[in-house]
């Protein structure tokens, strides 16, 4: 089992472009939570969902960010017109359930410029 | 609204000397509680949760309800305990990771 693959590793944006980031949980794992972690400061929640469904999200920015995780597919979470405050890195952590263990990706490191 | 505070950024002891990170946190509810590892270069792993009382790689933590601590302890450090260390609360009901970070603490095991 390869792990979270979270890709790119490293995603260079111009301000007012769009961010992808990805996720592919580990094999079985049907549960995915995006965390962001700001320079100088610890992971922050921003959201949780399952195939298809968004459960919690609570901590997303209510504006210019999304998630979604497919039937099929990776997980994405998606930041339009970036602004330089988005700059962090952007963890994605996979369980088999809600309860359980969860298996943190090595993150994407997005910076805008 | 519940907070982890992990005081240090840095912490800097001998090999062989005893470690001890620190971790307080603010939560109305039962909170449980985790420490979390990222070695150079790796990704952020679980070292162990207070609900199953393990000692992993030599560290421990216990649970202090009165003074809302959750240390993580060694008695003697080694050179490859060095890493970045994260502790993180859940609420004990509800989903085990949604967790809150602290801020993390650096651990250099020097010789």
């Amino acid at each position: 089992n390869a792990g979270v693959m979270q890709n790119p590793r490293h995603l260079v944006r111009r301000r007012g472009q769009e961010a992808r980031l990805r996720c592919s949980p580990m094999k079985g794992h049907s549960h995915v939570y995006w965390y962001r972690q700001l320079p100088e400061e610890g992971l922050k929640f921003m959201v949780y969902l399952q195939k298809e469904n968004i459960i919690d999200e609570s901590g997303m920015p209510k504006e210019r960010f999304s998630a979604e995780f497919p039937k099929e597919g990776p997980s994405i979470l998606r930041i339009q017109q970036v602004v330089r405050g988005d700059s962090a890195a952007y963890f994605c952590a996979s369980s088999p359930g809600g309860r359980t263990e969860a298996f943190f990706g090595q993150g994407t490191r997005l910076t805008v410029v | 609204a519940q907070r982890v505070t992990q005081p240090e950024k840095l912490l800097s002891v001998f090999k062989g000397a005893p470690v001890e990170l620190k971790c307080n946190y603010s939560y109305s509810g039962s909170p449980e509680l985790f420490w979390y590892v990222q070695y150079s270069r790796q990704r952020l792993q679980l070292l162990l949760r207070h609900i199953s009382r393990e000692s992993i790689k030599g560290f421990t933590a216990d649970l202090n309800k009165g003074e809302t601590s959750f240390h993580l302890k060694k008695p003697f450090a080694q050179e490859e305990d060095s890493a970045m260390y994260y502790c993180a609360l859940s609420p004990l009901t509800g989903t085990a990771s949604k967790l809150t970070f602290g801020t993390g603490t650096r651990l250099q095991v020097t010789l």
